[in-house]
């Protein structure tokens, strides 16, 4: 299926621990994003990549890593969960072409 | 330090009656401008977008105008609809560098 498709859509963890969250698009497209939404404060970008190889930091990139070796994947991971990283986190491809952000359905991460 | 504001949290409509969500930026380096609409426990969806070379972009109901000499942009729905009830988010980005989103503002169109 085309499109761009995160996992897990839920996820629970403890406190310390690592985890990895995942993004596929099927488009090619250069740039992705990571976003985590919190209530009052919106969308919020962590980190985003231009293309493969490039990543560069959003604002609030502070205890997450991202990777993005090929051009289809952008994994974001917490090296060592935090309660305060409780969030959706949302992943987003940019189709420069038609100037639109395509998003996916979103993670819901817990950490407790 | 956010760089895209929505400072109404939340707007109440009629149906039928025009929706006026706003945006205020701080960065003139922004040259993109983007809406957003999402639902709960769902992905944003795109609605509309505007360059800075332009000030009103129209697609159906919806009309986004953008002031840049007050760094501010709107988005006008018109007529609202029920369906029309969602968080819409604003978003800017300066040469496909960094898509930077406001907080959103939850639209609640009655009957």
């Amino acid at each position: 299926d085309a499109g761009i498709t995160q996992s897990p859509r839920y996820k629970i963890t403890e406190t310390g621990r690592q985890v990895t969250l995942m993004c596929h698009q099927t488009w090619s497209h250069s740039y992705m994003f990571w976003y985590r939404q919190d209530l009052g404060h919106g969308l919020r970008l962590i980190y985003y990549s231009a293309a493969a190889d490039i990543t560069d930091k959003g604002e609030v990139p502070d205890g997450y890593v991202v990777s993005r070796s090929k051009t289809e994947n952008f994994p974001l991971t917490l090296e060592s969960a935090t309660r305060s990283q409780t969030s959706v986190y949302f992943c987003a491809s940019l189709d420069l072409v038609n100037t639109e952000a395509f998003f996916g359905q979103g993670t819901r991460l817990t950490v407790v | 330090d956010q760089q895209v504001k929505q400072n109404s949290p939340s707007l109440s409509v009629q149906e039928g009656r025009i929706s006026i969500l706003n945006c205020d930026y701080t960065n003139s380096m922004f040259d993109y401008f983007l809406w957003y609409k999402k639902y709960p426990a769902e992905g944003p969806t795109f609605l509309i977008s505007i360059s800075s070379i332009k000030d009103k972009n129209e697609d159906g109901r919806f009309t986004v105008f953008l002031n840049k000499s007050a760094k501010h942009l709107s988005l006008h729905i018109v007529p609202s609809q029920p369906g029309d009830s969602a968080v819409y988010f604003c978003a800017a980005s300066a040469s496909w560098g960094k898509l930077q989103f406001g907080a959103g503002t939850q639209v609640v169109v009655t009957p």
